[in-house]
């Protein structure tokens, strides 16, 4: 299976400060189909970016996603308030599934 | 509104069982695959098990193969989890989600997805 590595493991910013946030896979992700997801404490995953770089429904554009084959990145152009939370990378090109471990982004 | 609500959470004993329900609302449940999806306590996401719309294919993490199995009812527009022989490290909040809309296929067809749906999830404890 393909194993995500997401880095660093803890990103410390400050609001308005732009954010980027990597996840390398151990093989070629297939055709792209890598999401990101953002989670709050005590809340459920929200999908941000789907096929690597398609911006969900409602998602702001500060938030962008590029990369292919094996290198991924998500980025925040300018941080707001409540972007500080968990980001997790999602390959769904081969089976099974997989997600990466997840970047904290804090408060600096 | 689009809507995924998990129930059937709860205590239970190791090698106990317990089945895990997910009341979907909003959207064409049947024409959407879905997915069980787990998170330990502190820990991040683990995919459990999928289903495609029409049941024909159905997939599980090795973690939990031969010990769990989904199953939907598109006509009451529910999806299930039996989870037997429960662990310790089964312990975690499962979440019920969809499909989103761009799926890859594997070499048997089945289709993976991303998630574009999410419920608030259901904890289910395992104690040893």
């Amino acid at each position: 299976e393909i194993v995500l590595t997401q880095s660093p493991g803890t990103l410390s910013l400050s609001p308005g400060e732009r954010a980027t946030l990597s996840c390398r896979a151990s093989q070629s992700v297939s055709g792209s189909y890598l999401a990101w997801y953002q989670q709050k404490p005590g809340q459920a995953p929200r999908l941000l970016i789907y096929g690597a770089s398609s911006r969900a429904t409602g998602v702001p554009a500060r938030f962008s996603g590029s990369g292919s084959a094996t290198d991924f990145t998500l980025t925040i152009s300018r941080l707001e308030p409540e972007d500080f939370a968990v980001y997790y990378c999602h390959q769904y090109g081969s089976s099974p599934c997989t997600f990466g471990h997840g970047t904290k982004l804090e408060i600096k | 509104e689009v809507q995924l609500v998990e129930s059937g959470g709860g205590l239970v004993k190791s090698g106990g069982s317990l089945r895990l329900s997910c009341a979907a609302s909003g959207f064409s449940f049947k024409s959407y695959s879905m997915n069980w999806v787990r998170q330990a306590p502190g820990k991040g996401l683990e995919w459990v098990s999928s289903i495609s719309s029409s049941s024909i294919y159905v997939n599980y993490a090795d973690s939990v193969k031969g010990r769990f199995t989904i199953s939907r009812d598109n006509a009451e527009n529910s999806l299930s989890l039996q989870m037997n022989s429960l662990r310790a490290e089964d312990t975690a909040v499962y979440y019920c989600a969809k499909e989103g809309d761009w799926s890859s296929y594997d070499n048997s067809g089945s289709p993976w997805g991303y998630f574009d749906i999410w419920g608030r999830g259901t904890l289910v404890t395992v104690s040893s």
